[in-house]
């Protein structure tokens, strides 16, 4: 079984620019999430879609950052305009059904660099 | 104080060594309690879940007190490939997001 893909691995763009990064979730996974861990810090929650529903976003930290999930199959989530601080690593997540298991399984991560 | 507190390390041990690592979290609420496994560079995997009346998979035992808030992992006879940073995570309940403790490193050397 395929897990969670990320695309881009890697990304440097500047400061100003637009950035989308994408997430394929384990097929079936009803539950998608996105993190994020920038330099020196934890790994933090940003948003939970429940399909193509935003269950929770409470962890997005500005308006700068747009997250969709169309038709509840990949995700995508926009930086427009990136700033220096939203450098780290952007970690997805797929669950199935909550309730049946809170086990969230991760895919490797876009490296994102603002300059 | 933060949700989810680990000892950052490193804890460096020899090869056959058994190492514990502690984890306290602040919101008594949490319905779930995993420890996750970080290697360098990588993204978090599932390690196990913690449950209450404790859990074993091969050389990892994992205990949960609910009434002291504090989660432990043990692992027995480590193995160079040990060697990773051991993250504890908290499903605080609601809707299912997880929080992260900042991890402990383990180092193990022959």
């Amino acid at each position: 079984e395929a897990g969670v893909t990320q695309f881009p691995s890697h990304s440097v763009i500047e400061k100003g620019q637009t950035v989308t990064l994408r997430c394929d979730p384990i097929s079936g996974h009803d539950n998608l999430y996105w993190y994020r861990r920038v330099m020196g810090k934890e790994i933090k929650f940003l948003l939970h879609f429940v399909k193509e529903s935003k269950q929770d976003e409470s962890g997005m930290p500005n308006n700068r950052f747009l997250a969709e999930r169309t038709g509840g199959t990949y995700s995508t989530l926009k930086v427009q305009p990136a700033e220096l601080e939203d450098s780290g690593v952007y970690f997805c997540a797929s669950s199935p059904i909550p309730g049946v298991s809170y086990e969230q399984y991760f895919g490797p991560g876009t490296r994102l660099t603002v300059t | 104080r933060k949700e989810v507190e680990q000892d950052p390390g490193p804890f460096n041990v020899p090869e056959g060594a058994t190492v514990a690592f502690n984890c306290t979290y602040s919101n008594s609420a949490s319905q779930s309690f995993f420890w996750y496994r970080q290697d360098c560079r990588k993204e978090p995997k599932l390690l196990m879940s913690v449950y209450s009346s404790g859990n074993e998979d091969g050389r990892f035992t994992a205990q949960l007190n609910r009434a002291s808030q504090y989660i432990s992992l043990l692992i027995r006879d480590s193995k160079l490939s040990d060697s990773a940073t051991y993250l504890c995570v908290v499903n605080p309940g609601g809707y299912n997001k997880l929080i992260f403790g900042a991890g402990t490193r383990l180092a193990v050397h022959p």
